[in-house]
């Protein structure tokens, strides 16, 4: 089985801040990679398909990119709206979700 | 509007049995493949099992292989799963989710969530 790791497993960022997650998958998964955000108590919601493809209706601050084992989701400007925690998940090869990223507000 | 509206979950004794539903509507359900994905309390997400958008092919995670059986109405827009010999790392949140194809296919991604069912495995 493909393993997705997720690093860092928490990050604390104020309003305004440029973050940047990162994903890595135990061998390559070309951009076969997607990115999502879960709210507390919440179904999660897809940001980012195939690496670097926006979700309609997503905000463009969102963006994504990486090929092969290394990923990356990145907020340009961190909105109140946006402290969820993260999860990328392959579609190479069944399916498999990295342990998430938590986003807090500092 | 697309919507996914799961039921069936509850308190269950481990070695018991549970069905799982999820309900569709919004969108022509027999066009889209589906999926399982599971939560258990605090953790991350766990996909489960897929089901092709006629019913024909079906994929399993190891965790729940021989125990669990994914499958589909397509004429009452319901998914399913039976959950058998079910064990106390199986209590979870169990969602339903929809993928933009009609099988499952290495560019897709679950893009419809419903709002997901309890399943707690306990004595």
């Amino acid at each position: 089985d493909i393993q997705m790791t997720q690093s860092p497993s928490s990050l604390s960022a104020s309003v305004g801040d440029r973050v940047t997650f990162t994903c890595r998958a135990s061998q390559s998964i070309s951009r076969y990679l997607n990115w999502y955000q879960q709210k507390p108590g919440k179904a999660p919601k897809l940001l980012i398909y195939s690496a670097s493809s926006l979700q309609s209706g997503v905000p463009s601050r969102f963006s994504g990119s990486g090929s092969g084992t290394d990923f990356t989701l990145t907020i340009s400007s961190l909105q109140p709206e946006d402290f969820a925690t993260y999860y990328c998940q392959q579609s190479y090869n069944t399916r498999t979700f990295g342990q998430g990223t938590k986003l807090e507000i500092k | 509007e697309v919507q996914l509206l799961e039921s069936g979950g509850g308190l269950v004794q481990p070695g018991g049995s549970l069905r799982l539903s999820c309900a569709a509507s919004g969108f022509t359900f027999s066009s889209y493949a589906m999926n399982w994905v599971r939560q258990a309390p605090g953790k991350g997400l766990d996909w489960v099992s897929a089901i092709s958008g006629s019913g024909s092919t079906t994929y399993y995670a190891d965790s729940v292989k021989g125990r669990f059986t994914i499958s589909r109405d397509n004429s009452k827009n319901t998914l399913y799963l039976q959950m058998n010999s079910l064990r106390a790392e199986d209590t979870a949140v169990y969602y339903c989710a929809k993928v933009p194809f009609e099988w499952l296919l290495p560019d897709d991604a679950f893009d419809i969530w419903g709002q997901g069912t309890m399943v707690t495995v306990s004595s």
